[in-house]
């Protein structure tokens, strides 16, 4: 049993579009963490959430606590958003867990 | 800043060798955390240091250990390699752990043969 899921697993978009990547988690968690991996293994963190919404120019991220769940939504999607996005949450007892990534293609 | 260093950038290994992985975090974080990442597994926890002491171990078995120095400098060292060990290796900073922002770096990928 996987502590964090990601839907859906793989997503086309044209660009422009408006883009919903979902996570859901079943533990306890401290913080939940939205991560970007561009091919060839580098990972960037884009948000840190313990509650409430973040948006970092056109990427937001929501968390509901009480569902255990969160959203990253990309508005005006672009090519150069292509990338894996990885939900992994700080549980209570400190140990991280990480969904299994959405890989995102956005075409031109 | 400089961002999180960590070498060597690739590395070839036969089974049953031991390999020692580094990793130096941003200029006055504290916190260095590691991760596993594979095909078919994902990222996975291995573990995190803050001040030279090992504040939390995911589920790996004892062939991977670790250990921080007082500059916050982070190894990582896997004995008596398998095959399962080839993976792309992270290495993450963080100011003071818990929950806050950490900082990758471009990790190491190791390949056993």
């Amino acid at each position: 049993k996987n502590e964090v899921e990601q839907s859906p697993q793989n997503l086309t978009a044209q660009e422009g579009e408006f883009i919903t990547i979902n996570c859901s988690y079943s533990v306890g968690i401290s913080a939940l963490h939205w991560l970007q991996q561009h091919p060839g293994g580098g990972i960037v963190s884009l948000f840190m959430l313990s509650s409430g919404k973040k948006k970092h120019g056109r990427l937001i991220a929501t968390i509901n606590i009480q569902e255990k769940h969160s959203s990253l939504h990309i508005t005006a999607s672009h090519p150069r958003d292509s990338a894996v996005y990885i939900c992994a949450v700080r549980g209570t007892g400190n140990q991280f867990y990480f969904g299994t990534g959405t890989s995102l293609t956005v075409i031109p | 800043k400089a961002g999180v260093t960590q070498t060597p950038r690739y590395l070839i290994k036969t089974r049953g060798q031991q390999v020692t992985l580094s990793c130096s975090p941003i200029s006055g974080h504290r916190s260095v955390s590691w991760y596993q990442q594979t095909p078919g597994q994902g990222l996975q926890f291995l573990f995190e240091y803050f001040s030279e002491t090992q504040r939390n171990k995911g589920n790996f078995p004892g062939r991977f250990s670790g250990r921080q120095f007082s500059n916050s400098r982070s190894e990582m060292n896997v004995s008596t390699l398998e095959l399962g060990d080839s993976a792309l290796y992270l290495c993450a900073s963080s100011s003071q752990g818990g929950g806050e922002t950490q900082y990758f770096g471009p990790g190491t990928r190791l390949l056993v043969l």
